[in-house]
């Protein structure tokens, strides 16, 4: 299994350009969110999905999109980016939980994005 | 709400010492908490994990911690450290709702010196 692959690995972006951020989990997980690191911050939830067509917002959904039209996969698409939008991406996947019961969640290796 | 706060923000130890980092968590109920080990240029790792029962846990590379209720701590102890520990390592806790979300702490950066 590869686990959780997230594409590309580095992007640069000029203030107003649009992109979307690939996400791909091959362990037939239900639950995928994705989750934005900054220095000093940790990692904070931007969307998440419990299943192909149900997406919710996390804690900083501001400017960013997502869809989950299969179980695979769970793009991040960024409208208009901005400086503020400059941040390293992880994609998380997990079976289901909730109810009082928490499970893991198995991260991909990363985008770092940088908006001029 | 939940939060986590890792007080070190950046932490140095000898090669063969013994490791501490500290993580203290608010949240009303038991927590379910974790911690994660982010390599330079790498995404994040788990180390380990509670849910319930024994409140030391051991981990992989050698980690274990230890969870008290009456601290809210969840501090990540590793008796004798390598210098591949050199890495950032984060604090989560999940409050089991849907999604599996976790909130983070801000992450303790280790160096090891040789």
């Amino acid at each position: 299994n590869a686990g959780v692959t997230q594409t590309p690995k580095f992007q640069v972006l000029k203030t107003g350009q649009s992109m979307t951020l690939q996400c791909a989990q091959d362990m037939n997980h239900e639950y995928m969110s994705w989750y934005r690191q900054d220095p000093g911050m940790g990692l904070r939830l931007i969307h998440y999905s419990v299943g192909a067509g149900i997406t919710d917002q996390g804690e900083v959904p501001n400017g960013y999109n997502v869809s989950r039209s299969t179980t695979e996969d769970f793009p991040l698409r960024l409208l208009s980016a901005a400086p503020s939008q400059t941040s390293v991406y992880f994609c998380a996947s997990s079976r289901p939980g909730g109810g009082g019961y928490q499970e893991t969640q198995y991260f991909g290796p990363g985008t770092r994005l940088l908006v001029l | 709400a939940q939060s986590v706060t890792q007080p070190d923000i950046h932490i140095t130890v000898s090669e063969g010492a013994s490791l501490e980092l500290r993580c203290n968590y608010s949240y009303g109920a038991t927590p379910y908490l974790f911690w994660y080990v982010q390599s330079p240029g790498q995404g994040l790792q788990l180390l380990l994990k509670y849910f319930s029962g024994d409140t030391l846990v051991q981990g992989i590379k050698g980690f274990e911690a230890e969870f008290k209720r009456s601290q809210s701590s969840f501090n990540l102890r590793k008796p004798s450290v390598h210098w591949s520990d050199a890495a950032e390592y984060f604090c989560a806790v999940g409050a089991g709702n849907a999604g599996n979300m976790l909130t983070f702490g801000g992450g303790t950066r280790l160096m090891v010196k040789p």
